[in-house]
């Protein structure tokens, strides 16, 4: 069974500062099958990348993703205020079949 | 406008049944997978269940397997999750999902809450 392990647990940051998200894959992740979403209090999860490192429609461009196998990253290049949230990675294919992380809460420090 | 919208969550004792909708509109409901994703509290979300748009080919998590069904209505664009035997630990916000590119959920309803209390 695949388990994805998103670190850090909580990430403090400041408006206008690069973050770093992790997503670690227990076995490696077929074809990038590797989504982010962002969540916020009261909300369903919004799509930010799919397949590893393409930008969801109506995605700003200072998030990106990288990563292959079983090491993956989310970037925020400048970070506005409105970007403080929790953060999930799912993958697609190894059982279970659809697998999210446990999430990185982005907070303001 | 891509628009999902549950319906039919509420307060169930253990082993009581729920029968939750997801009513779909702003694209061709057919041509694409849809999955329950449920989220407990303070947890992250899971895919309970999945189905193909031709109704065929379907997934369950192995913590409903047996005791929730998924099916779909192609021609009211609704989906829809049959649960039943259920237990505490299947207390949630359920959302209606749609599968888009690279096998990412696109488009989540907003939820509805399931919650199993004596």
């Amino acid at each position: 069974e695949i388990v994805l392990t998103q670190s850090p647990g909580t990430l403090s940051s400041s408006p206008g500062e690069r973050a770093t998200l992790s997503c670690r894959a227990s076995q490696s992740i077929n074809n990038n099958y590797l989504a982010w979403y962002q969540q916020k209090p009261g909300q369903p999860p919004r799509l930010l990348i799919h397949g590893a490192s393409s930008r969801a429609t109506g995605i700003p461009d200072r998030f990106s993703g990288s990563g292959s196998g079983t090491d993956f990253t989310l970037t925020v290049s400048r970070l506005e205020p409105e970007d403080f949230a929790m953060y999930y990675c799912q993958q697609y294919g190894s059982s279970p079949l659809y697998t999210f992380g446990q999430g990185t809460k982005l907070e303001i420090k | 406008e891509v628009q999902l919208l549950e319906s039919g969550g509420g307060l169930v004792q253990p082993g009581g049944s729920l029968r939750l909708s997801c009513a779909a509109s702003g694209f061709t409901f057919s041509d694409y997978v849809m999955c329950w994703v449920r989220q407990a509290p303070g947890k992250g979300p899971e895919c309970v269940s999945s189905m193909t748009g031709d109704s065929i080919h379907t997934y369950y998590a192995d913590s409903v397997k047996g005791r929730f069904t998924i099916s779909r209505d192609n021609s009211k664009n609704t989906l829809f999750l049959e649960m039943n035997n259920l237990r505490v630990d299947d207390t949630a916000i359920y959302y209606c999902a749609r599968r888009g590119s690279a096998y990412a959920f696109d488009y989540w309803g907003q939820g509805t809450l399931v919650a199993v209390s004596s």
